[in-house]
This record gives structure tokens, sequence and C-alpha cells, in this order.
């Protein structure tokens, strides 16, 4: 069964309007984390948002925010503003288990990809 | 300079041919991690390490095997490279948290 769902395999957005990407995940662990990545086209991979289960406030970073909603083990990816840069592949990826464990590896969804209209 | 460097860049292999993919790293992390990336499935986790002595099987462990050689270095190997191994291949450290994951630049590899 897949771990990390993201739903979208592609979206059009218009430059400055918010946007929202969606990722579910599937995990039995109490503790865990979760992340948002950036490809863009040139292909590294950019950290943007850590959020931890035990965390109560949603995280934030900038223009970018997690709505993390534990019950529905939903962690989706608030974008305001948008930015043509914004253009890009977007992955959720979750890290299963406390983070001292050897067993916590981190997974990825198969992302979104995001593309910004001016 | 970049905290997480992978050699080669680019490799093009032939079929049955033995191919080692290096990774370093400056930040001092102990965790490493092998990924592939392939076009509409993501990354998919291939072995990860939390130290030197500690080495874990990720999704996709087969026709691989890897190496730490010190903790700023983890190698991947394939040691009878296949066509279907053609693959982005990204290195990515974290710290004993795992709040981050710094990623290398990837390595495309082709096995023709």
């Amino acid at each position: 069964a897949q771990k990390i769902t993201q739903t979208q395999p592609g979206m059009f957005v218009q430059e400055k309007e918010a946007v929202t990407l969606d990722c579910t995940y599937d995990t039995s662990d109490q503790s865990y984390g979760l992340f948002w990545y950036k490809q863009p086209s040139s292909g590294e991979m950019i950290f943007l948002i850590y959020q931890g289960s035990y965390d109560e406030q949603n995280a934030t970073e900038g223009r970018y925010s997690l709505n993390f909603q534990k019950a529905r083990k939903s962690a989706n990816l608030v974008i305001s503003a948008s930015q043509l840069g914004d253009s890009a592949m977007y992955f959720c990826a979750m890290r299963e288990g406390p983070t001292y464990s050897s067993a916590s590896k981190i997974i990825f969804g198969s992302g979104t990809r995001l593309s910004i209209r001016p | 300079d970049a905290d997480v460097t992978q050699t080669p860049r680019n490799r093009i292999t032939k079929t049955g041919k033995r191919i080692m993919l290096e990774c370093s790293q400056t930040k001092g992390h102990d965790r490493m991690y092998w990924y592939r990336q392939d076009p509409g499935l993501g990354l998919r986790l291939i072995y990860y390490s939390f130290d030197v002595k500690d080495i874990n099987k990720g999704e996709i462990s087969d026709g691989y095997s890897v190496s730490r050689q010190a903790q700023a270095k983890f190698s991947l190997s394939l040691e009878s490279a296949i066509p279907n191994q053609t693959a982005l291949y990204f290195c990515a450290t974290s710290d004993f948290r795992g709040h981050e994951q710094y990623f290398g630049p990837g390595t495309r590899l082709t096995v023709t």
C-alpha cells in the first residue's frame, strides 16, 4: 500500500493566486515527520518545510505553510501569492517512527507538477 | 562549495558492467541515504545508513549494494548494471533529528 499519496499529477495556477498541493499519508506510528520538497527543472531537491507529528501548530516558512490534519492523515502544502519561480515538481515525504530509530526512513510521494501562468 | 557532492554527474554504461556512484558530504551528518528517481514514481529509497556501522535496506535494494567508508562518504554500487536501472540517483544526508534532508545534485545514469 502506498504510504504517501499525492493525487494531483499536475496543476495550473494563475500568478499571485494561492495554491494547495494535496498529500495524504498512511502510518500506524505515533511519531513521524512530514516534509515537502521542491524540484525545479534544473533537478535539484530543495527542502521547503517540515511538520512533526506532535507539533500542535501548523508549520510555516515564508510563503509556505503546511496544513496538517492529523485525524485525516493529510499534510497539504499551501503556497501563498504564487510566483513564476514556483513552477516545479513538489514532493511530499514522510519519516516513519522516531528520529532516533535506525528503522526511521524517509519515503516520498510521486509528486505534483505545478505550473504558474503569468 | 556544495555540502553534498556526487560523482559522476552523468554516466553511460553497458549492461553487465559494474559501476560505483560516490557521495561525499561536509555537513558532519551521521545519516546518509541513496534514492533513485524515475519519471512518475518520485524518489524511492535504495539504502540508508545512520552511521558507519549501520546500513539498512530501503524499498528497492535488489541489484544494489552500498559502502559507508567514513562518516562523510557513502557509495552505491551496481554489481551488474541492467537497463531498468537507468534513472537519476540522489544522495542525501540528515542530522540526528531527521527534520531536513540535504540532497546532492544527482547522478544521471544510463544503462544501454
